[in-house]
């Protein structure tokens, strides 16, 4: 079936280093790309996301960018900060399923002060 | 305060029985889900609901069931038939289309069989 693989399972960077999760989908119809972040204990909540029709995008220090051809799409945090450290989860729509979001398995990220 | 409460927060049960985790939102959205999660699985859906009086299963529904009596409300039951129901439970909202648009989450009930 359709599916999302996201790596590293988990990733420990430094303060202040950059930090980047990858995500490869199947379903080569899909149009939307979110990125989630959970926080422990708490619910998950969109920091970024992305469509299509664009390659790239940014929002202060986090950025996502989608290669339509290779079907893998990126999120890039700078300047990492302990504030940063949580679960991340990609998503991508299953467009020919009505639209729904596969998740991949997640990210921890621990950003050391 | 807009937004999408579950009740309760955790929740025990014994082997064999059913238990219905409540899931209530006042953003007036159309869309309601339901997700699993289990570490390192990320979120798989189980159930979701475009409008009131329908749903579909999601990726997971065996042992699970749903009802959307009201716009407001999507509440799931862990039926006995569920394997292994020990997982954190997540329910979210949209405001149109499924797929379309951010997930509004609730805070998540953990349910523990013992």
């Amino acid at each position: 079936g359709e599916n999302v693989e996201q790596h590293p399972s988990t990733l420990s960077v430094q303060e202040g280093d950059s930090a980047v999760i990858k995500c490869t989908y199947s379903d080569s119809a899909s149009n939307y790309f979110p990125w989630y972040k959970q926080e422990l204990g708490k619910r998950p909540q969109l920091i970024i996301d992305i469509r299509s029709n664009v390659g790239e995008k940014k929002d202060q220090r986090i950025a996502v960018t989608l290669n339509k051809t290779a079907k893998h799409f990126s999120l890039h945090i700078t300047e990492t900060q302990p504030e940063d450290s949580a679960v991340y989860f990609c998503a991508a729509t299953l467009y020919n399923q009505g639209g729904k979001l596969i998740f991949g398995q997640g990210t921890e990220l621990s950003v050391k002060p | 305060d807009g937004g999408i409460t579950q009740s309760p927060k955790y929740l025990f049960r014994k082997e064999g029985q059913n238990v219905t985790l409540s899931c209530e939102q006042n953003l007036n959205h159309d869309a309601m889900y339901w997700y699993r999660q289990d570490p390192g699985q990320g979120l798989r859906l189980i159930y979701y609901s475009q409008i009131v009086n329908d749903f579909q299963k999601g990726d997971i529904a065996e042992g699970y069931s749903v009802s959307r009596e009201k716009k407001e409300s999507f509440p799931l039951t862990v039926t006995s038939a569920q394997k292994n129901p020990t997982a954190f439970y997540l329910c979210a909202s949209t405001p149109a289309a499924v797929g379309v648009g951010e997930l509004f989450f609730g805070e998540g009930s953990r349910l523990t069989v013992l």
